[in-house]
């Protein structure tokens, strides 16, 4: 089944810089790549989503970009501010034994610092 | 429109109990999942459904059970609580290679 693995754990930026979080995954045939912010105490909520026949996606301050050939999708946010502050993870769709299912990262706690 | 509903949101549960989390959306999504969450572990899938009438395990399945009672409503079980299975367990659905809707998550804890 899919696997999906998530990096840094732990990211600290200072207001206004740019974060960015790396995910990758195994199942070639994944074609669904979102990604989730969680801040404390609710629920996981899209941020943005990318599918397997794009190479980038923008929404403003954030961006998501796809390496199929590495099996690698990125997120990207600019300018961050302290409402950033929060878990976000990245998924894929799972082929095979996991079919149809999101296989989660284990997630990374992003700290803007004002 | 409530999206995804779960009940209840907060429980203790003494080990060796049973319990029901209910979930129910409203979207007319065909597939139905629960996950756990736990601290450092992202969200692990442990029982979903594709469609009604169905049921797979996911990830860790083991010491729960499902139901898909309808197309709306989604129950997940535990028969002999443990604490191992303290975590924070949400339901969410979706439509095929679509975003996931999560539910607002139940707290649970197993003394």
């Amino acid at each position: 089944g899919e696997n999906v693995e998530q990096h840094p754990s732990t990211l600290s930026v200072q207001e206004g810089d740019s974060a960015v979080i790396k995910c990758t995954y195994s199942d070639s045939a994944s074609n669904y790549f979102p990604w989730y912010k969680q801040e404390l105490g609710k629920r996981p909520q899209l941020i943005i989503d990318i599918r397997s026949n794009v190479g980038e996606k923008k929404d403003q301050r954030i961006a998501v970009t796809l390496n199929k050939t590495a099996k690698h999708f990125s997120l990207h946010i600019t300018e961050t501010q302290p409402e950033d502050s929060a878990v976000y993870f990245c998924a894929a769709r799972g082929y095979g034994g996991s079919q149809g299912n999101l296989i989660f990262g284990k997630g990374t706690k992003l700290s803007v610092k004002p | 429109n409530a999206g995804v509903t779960q009940t209840p949101k907060f429980q203790v549960l003494k080990t060796g109990q049973s319990m029901t989390l209910q979930c129910a959306q409203d979207m007319n999504h065909n597939s139905m999942y629960w996950y756990r969450q736990d601290p450092g572990m992202g969200l692990r899938l442990i029982y979903y459904s594709a469609s009604e009438g169905t049921t797979d395990k996911g990830e860790v399945p083991n010491g729960y059970n499902v139901s898909r009672l309808n197309k709306r409503e989604f129950s997940l079980r535990l028969e002999s609580a443990a604490p191992s299975q303290t975590s924070v367990y949400f339901c969410a659905s979706r439509i095929e290679n679509t975003e996931a809707f999560f539910g607002q998550g139940t707290r649970l804890t197993v003394v």
